[in-house]
């Protein structure tokens, strides 16, 4: 059974810094890609990042890149995010998720897509003074 | 970036009811689209992947259609169970939510 735990969610002020950890089993962890999805309270699903299966290759959305960083760990079975920067819109319920991925090509660019089939209970950030 | 909007944005129906929630994508994204349920407090649900296509395990009074930019997700007799928010979501670059739909019961 696949299983995803995050953790490392809180209050932190607006600049400062957090790291989320999500564990992951029930898998061959190096087989598969995975990904962060955030929602800010009431509101909908915000895809935040991805990364490959070997860990070489990460991508993240506009709203986060140069400030979040993704990494896995295949020895602990472990994919992190650093979130530096934090800003109020950063709040959020950050979800671990499993996703199904394709690379595709659309306007002569490949990037990666995904769709979720597994995902975390999510663990919760705050940014505020 | 492909932006995705749904409709309604909430919807009132009663057990029983058939129910439609349409998904627009702001470009073609033929059927690489995916919907999920989403309950208060708990993670999202894969429901259909590729447009029409059932998750294992989701009932099958639940059904996909459309490709290109214009997709519907029908439920074809509401039960209890099913009240909760339903979001779409792109998969032909990167991934892009839908607003969602809050299903209530009237």
């Amino acid at each position: 059974e696949v299983q995803l735990l995050e953790s490392g969610g809180g209050l932190v002020q607006p600049g400062g810094s957090l790291r989320l950890s999500c564990a992951a089993s029930g898998f061959t962890f190096s087989n598969y890609a995975m990904g962060w999805v955030r929602q800010a309270p009431g509101k909908g699903l915000e895809w935040v990042s991805g990364i490959s299966g070997s860990g070489d290759t990460a991508y993240y959305a506009d709203s986060v890149k140069g400030r979040f960083t993704i990494s896995r760990d295949k020895s602990r079975n472990t994919v992190d995010v650093q979130m530096n920067s934090l800003r109020a819109d950063d709040t959020a319920v950050y979800y671990c998720a499993k996703p199904v991925t394709f690379m595709m090509t659309l306007g002569g660019v490949v990037a990666p897509s995904y769709y979720f089939n597994y995902w975390g209970r999510g663990t919760l950030v705050t940014v505020s003074s | 970036d492909i932006q995705m909007t749904q409709s309604p944005s909430t919807l009132s129906a009663s057990v029983g009811d058939r129910v439609t929630i349409t998904c627009r994508a702001s470009q073609s994204i033929n059927t690489w689209l995916a919907w999920y349920q989403q309950k208060p407090g708990k993670a999202p649900k894969l429901l259909i992947y590729k447009a029409s296509t059932l998750e294992s395990g989701v009932p099958s009074r639940f059904s996909g259609s459309g490709s290109g930019t214009d997709f519907t997700l029908t439920i074809s007799s509401l039960q209890p169970d099913d009240f909760a928010t339903y979001y779409c979501q792109q998969y032909i670059s990167y991934c892009t939510f839908g607003q969602g739909t809050n299903l209530a019961i009237k």
